[in-house]
């Protein structure tokens, strides 16, 4: 089964603060695709980014970054020098290719991060 | 912004009413998502639909149902509500996964309360 663990609930730093976000999935296909969304207060789901499971590099963008390990299972995200604005709930979540050619998109529990000025 | 809109944004209903939550794409996209999102446990996937009159069960599906006669148009249908379906429901289009990873695009949100 898919399965995808945000084990942070909830996490608050200072700003300026770097802090990363945890994430572990399962799964048992070798095709798959791991992605983090992010929430803010106003309840819109916003894409951040995606990676497929054949492509370990890691990416940077900004002040985010991901550090994807398939060894380990995990897909962490990274904010570095965070701000106020970074105040949102995080999702990650995992797709895979079911037999048949069906797929589905599965969220873990979300991370919660609060940057205090 | 991918072209998905969801209806009602906001819905108050009794127990026991039928309601019908209305996912509209214009992007074409194969696949559409149903989710419901209520604190403590994230999005959880109610059921999905890969093409027209093609739809599967999520992880919550006890309780709704769901239709897709039309490429753009997905509907969760609550046959009798309950208090425990309030909830924040999210609407998503995706295109093939295959090997072009597409992103999911989200709907705004329905907001439903059931009193």
């Amino acid at each position: 089964a898919q399965k995808v663990t945000q084990a942070q609930t909830e996490i608050s730093v200072v700003e300026k603060e770097d802090v990363t976000l945890d994430c572990v999935y399962e799964t048992r296909d070798t095709t798959y695709y791991l992605f983090w969304y992010k929430q803010p207060p106003s309840g819109e789901l916003v894409f951040l980014i995606r990676r497929n499971s054949f492509d370990e590099q890691n990416e940077i963008s900004g002040r985010y970054s991901w550090n994807f390990q398939k060894s380990t299972s995990s897909f962490n995200f990274t904010i570095t020098a965070s701000q106020v604005v970074d105040s949102a709930v995080y999702f990650c979540a995992l797709i895979a290719t079911f037999q048949g050619g069906s797929e589905k998109l599965v969220f873990g529990k979300g991370t919660k991060l609060t940057v205090n000025p | 912004d991918a072209g998905i809109t969801q209806s009602p944004r906001h819905k108050v209903t009794e127990t026991g009413t039928p309601v019908t939550l209305r996912c509209h794409q214009t992007e074409n996209h194969r696949y559409m998502y149903w989710y419901r999102q209520d604190p403590g446990h994230g999005l959880r996937l109610i059921h999905y639909s890969y093409g027209v009159k093609d739809t599967d069960k999520g992880e919550v599906s006890d309780g709704y149902s769901v239709s897709r006669s039309k490429t753009e148009d997905f509907l969760l249908t609550l046959e009798s509500a309950t208090s425990s379906q309030t909830s924040v429901y999210f609407c998503a289009i995706s295109d093939s996964y295959g090997s072009l990873g597409a992103e999911a695009f989200f709907g705004q949100g329905t907001r439903l309360t059931v009193v």
